[in-house]
């Protein structure tokens, strides 16, 4: 299996500019979560779905930041516009659904750095 | 409300020396606890996770950890740390809800 995939791993992009995000999850995996890591913060979990369905979106920073999940195999965080304090890198996560999802491995993709200047 | 804290965000050991990395969860209601590591400019991946049955957890690359509920904690150990042991550790704590928990991380430093 090929693993978690993000694309693009690096964006650089201007402030007020709109950033997207994408997301392949490990096929089979029920859930999906969207992470973002900061020196200041650590690692926060941004929203989560379950068979494609938003679960919890309640790490959603603001309204400037929205994320989807068209089909099992993809998703989208996107960011409009963008701003300076955005940039961090963003992790995306699956794992199986199994007995309990909060029993599950998450799997990591290898992250997007973001840089909004 | 639930938390994970992780005490000292860097650690450093001597090549071969113990690795000792402190994790407390705060919960009112029994978690799951996890470690993932963190290589440089890479996902995190799972060392090792407890959910229930034996309090001892063996994890790759010789990392165990205990689950001791009275002293909620959760603290991951390695008997001699190595070189490639060099990363950023995190414990994590989920619970029932499908809540998600992450520590703020541990840089651990090997020194040669």
């Amino acid at each position: 299996d090929a693993g978690v995939i993000q694309s693009p791993r690096h964006e650089v992009t201007e402030m007020g500019q709109e950033v997207t995000l994408r997301c392949k999850p490990i096929s089979g995996h029920d859930y999906l979560f969207w992470y973002r890591q900061t020196m200041m913060r650590g690692l926060e979990l941004l929203i989560y779905f379950n068979n494609n369905v938003p679960i919890d979106d309640s790490g959603m920073p603001e309204d400037r930041f929205s994320a989807k999940m068209p089909n099992a195999s993809f998703s989208t965080l996107k960011i409009q516009p963008s701003e300076p304090r955005d940039s961090a890198v963003y992790f995306c996560a699956s794992s199986p659904a199994g007995l309990a999802a909060i029993q599950e491995t998450q799997y990591f993709g290898p992250g997007t750095r973001l840089l909004v200047l | 409300a639930q938390s994970v804290t992780q005490l000292g965000s860097h650690v450093s050991v001597s090549e071969g020396a113990l690795v000792l990395l402190r994790c407390n969860y705060s919960s009112s209601v029994p978690p799951y606890l996890f470690w993932y590591v963190q290589y440089p400019n890479q996902g995190l991946q799972l060392l090792l996770k407890y959910t229930t049955g034996a309090t001892l957890v063996k994890g790759i690359n010789g990392f165990e950890a205990e689950f001791k509920k009275s002293e909620t904690s959760f603290h991951l150990t390695k008997p001699s740390a190595h070189m490639s042991d060099a990363a950023e550790y995190f414990c994590a704590v989920s619970v029932l809800g499908n809540q998600f928990y992450f520590g703020t991380g541990t840089s651990l430093t090997v020194i040669p």
